[in-house]
């Protein structure tokens, strides 16, 4: 693989249930993100870690836990998911942290129900 | 937080030129970021601004005025698989990156 891998691309489901979006890269980047996208608000940041073993909240982060546990992964999980979760979700990277840019994955479209 | 505005759409022809401006009001300031994202589509990175001026690359160009908290994206020659959507990002004192919603921004033939 080459660059950020997001799974899965697409997931429907039930209000209440726990769900883990999973993020993979294979850039050795030490900074990892997670946004949320929807209509008419733009991006907007839940968790980030600016190298692995430490992680710190976003904007929006009620709801969503993250781990860092190695360089590569950075899951996301709703431990009980509610329908304002309802969104698109996207996993970036960046090589050296806050000073650097960042790169998205392709994306997972979560509908809560 | 950070306010961050930008227009909502844009309708151009092909060929043509568009602008797309971003006006900011953040805690600090420490560059600006221009993505493309196609709809479907991750954000792609198209451009960095952290001094005064414009930075241009190929038929993208960028524009940047730190005074006025002022942007803009400039989108020469316009083809049709530039209709997308552009998001100004701009990082603050803090170094946290926020969005604005984005302009979407449709090509007619």
């Amino acid at each position: 693989i080459a660059g950020i891998t997001q799974a899965p691309t697409s997931q429907i489901l039930a209000a209440g249930r726990r769900m883990t979006l999973r993020c993979t890269q294979d850039m050795r980047h030490n900074a990892m993100y997670w946004y949320r996208q929807d209509l008419g608000l733009g991006l907007r940041l839940i968790h980030y870690s600016n190298t692995a073993g430490t992680t710190g909240k976003g904007e929006v982060p009620d709801g969503y836990s993250v781990s860092r546990a190695n360089t590569d992964d950075f899951p996301l999980t709703l431990a009980s998911a509610v329908p304002s979760q309802t969104s698109v979700y996207f996993c970036a990277s960046s090589r050296q942290g806050s000073t650097d840019t960042q790169y998205f994955g392709p994306g997972t479209r979560l509908t809560v129900l | 937080g950070q306010n961050i505005d930008q227009p909502t759409e844009m309708t151009a022809t092909e060929g043509a030129i568009v602008q797309i401006n971003c006006t900011y009001q953040t805690s600090g300031f420490n560059g600006l970021f221009w993505y493309q994202q196609h709809a479907g589509e991750a954000p792609t990175f198209l451009s960095y601004n952290v001094l005064d001026g414009l930075e241009e690359k190929g038929r993208f160009s960028s524009f940047l005025s730190r005074s006025k908290g002022y942007s803009y994206l400039l989108l020469k020659e316009l083809q049709m698989k530039d209709s997308a959507s552009y998001l100004c990002a701009v990082r603050d004192g803090d170094y946290k990156l926020s969005f604005g919603a984005g302009t979407t921004v449709t090509v007619r033939a």
